[in-house]
Parts: structure tokens; C-alpha cells; sequence
């Protein structure tokens, strides 16, 4: 069945430092692939997705590119800031009986970024 | 709008009693999931609704749960009879075909202890 594998958390980072979190997947198809992001208390809210190969999404800062080739996703921003901590879950979609579509989620990644 | 209702949002009972866990999605959404979330297993999706009909519950864990959508705009997941594994946080999330399946969004999470 489908599956994403996540990088283990927690990643400790500086301010400013480069974020790298991995991302792969199995999956029957061409799935779309999503990165959400989770905050202390709160729902997962989308933060990027691509829907197909070679896609980039981005969104504040962050961006990550749908590679077919290597079955991943891997999510990066540049520079991060303390607010960026949170908990990142990479997911794919795949087509559900009766239309519509059901996410399969990694195990998400804690990410804490200090002064 | 408001997003993805839920409640209530904290909810601790003794093993044994029954737990009503009740999501108002987005207007117009057309699917409607209910996930788990607990530390040890992370993300798992219970069930999944389209145009208020079941069409996955190949992940409840087991007869003492169940799921209704009496209509677009109501959903509930029911435990009974409640037992202490069956803490988790609750999150139900909505999509819209229309504006890509594929979206969802979550609502803030349903908190539940079993004693």
C-alpha cells in the first residue's frame, strides 16, 4: 500500500540555519505530494504541495520539489526563525473509491529552532 | 468561515463510558475524515466520508467505534464502551473537490482521556 517515511525528529537548529527535513514515499500511480505543518495546540494546516514530477512548491520560505526519479520530497528553507517550530508531516494523496481522495501521512517531524 | 469545528475540545471519562466526538466541516466541503493521533502511532485515518456516505472505515480499530454523517454539515465518531488506549487527540479535516481534493483542512482536535 502507499507509504511515506519521514526523517526522525527532533531536529534542534539555530536561527537562521538551513532546514533540510526528508521525505520518500511508495505509492501506486502519480500521487500528489503535501507537506503540512502542525503548531503546539493546533490542526495540521497545509503549508506546500506539488501534484506532479518535478513540481516545486513553496510557501513561506519553504519549498520542496516532487522527484519522481527518486520517489521524494524533501522540504528546505533557507534561513529558519523560532517561529518555524512546529512539527512537519509529509503526506500523499491517493485516489479514494467513490471520488475524492485520502491522505497518507508521515510521522511527522519535530523540528525546534533556538536563539 | 470559521473552519472545521470540533468538540468538545477536552474530554476525560472513565474506561467503559461512552464518548461522542461531534465535527462540523467547511460549507460546501464534499469528504470528510476523521484521524487519530496518538505518540506511538502517529497520524491514522479512521474514515473517510464523500457526500456524507462512508466510503473507507478500513482504519476504525474496532466495533466499539463508529462513525455518522447525518448530513453535509455533522459528523460523529462514537467510542463505545471507551477504554484507556483509546486516548489520542481526534482531528476531523474537510475537502472540497472542487477547489482540489486533494486540500484539507483540519479542525483544531478533540483531546480524549480515558482513566
Amino acid at each position: 500500500g502507499d507509504s511515506v517515511t519521514q526523517m526522525e525528529g527532533p531536529v534542534t537548529l539555530s536561527e537562521e540555519a538551513f532546514l533540510t527535513i526528508n521525505c520518500t514515499y511508495t505509492a501506486t500511480g502519480y500521487p500528489s505530494l503535501f507537506w503540512y505543518v502542525q503548531y503546539p495546540g493546533e490542526g495540521l494546516q497545509l503549508l506546500l504541495k506539488a501534484t506532479k514530477a518535478d513540481d516545486k512548491g513553496s510557501n513561506k520560505g519553504f519549498e520542496a520539489t516532487y522527484r519522481k526519479e527518486t520517489t521524494s520530497f524533501h522540504l528546505e528553507k533557507g534561513s529558519v526563525q523560532v517561529s518555524d517550530s512546529a512539527v512537519y508531516f509529509c503526506a500523499l494523496s491517493a485516489a479514494g473509491r467513490g471520488g475524492g481522495n485520502k491522505l497518507t501521512f508521515g510521522t511527522g517531524t519535530q523540528l525546534k529552532v533556538e536563539l | 468561515d470559521a473552519g472545521v469545528i470540533q468538540s468538545p475540545r477536552h474530554e476525560v471519562t472513565e474506561m467503559g463510558q461512552e464518548v461522542t466526538l461531534r465535527c462540523k466541516p467547511i460549507s460546501g466541503h464534499n469528504s470528510l475524515f476523521w484521524y487519530r493521533q496518538t505518540m506511538m502511532r502517529g497520524l491514522e485515518l479512521l474514515i473517510y466520508f464523500n457526500n456524507n456516505v462512508p466510503i473507507d472505515d478500513s482504519g476504525m480499530p474496532e466495533d466499539r467505534f463508529s462513525a455518522k454523517m447525518p448530513n453535509a454539515s455533522f459528523s460523529t465518531l462514537k467510542i463505545q464502551p471507551s477504554e484507556p488506549r483509546d486516548s489520542a487527540v481526534y482531528f476531523c479535516a474537510s475537502s472540497s473537490w472542487a477547489s482540489g481534493a486533494n486540500v484539507l483542512t483540519f479542525g483544531a482536535g478533540s483531546r480524549l482521556t480515558v482513566l
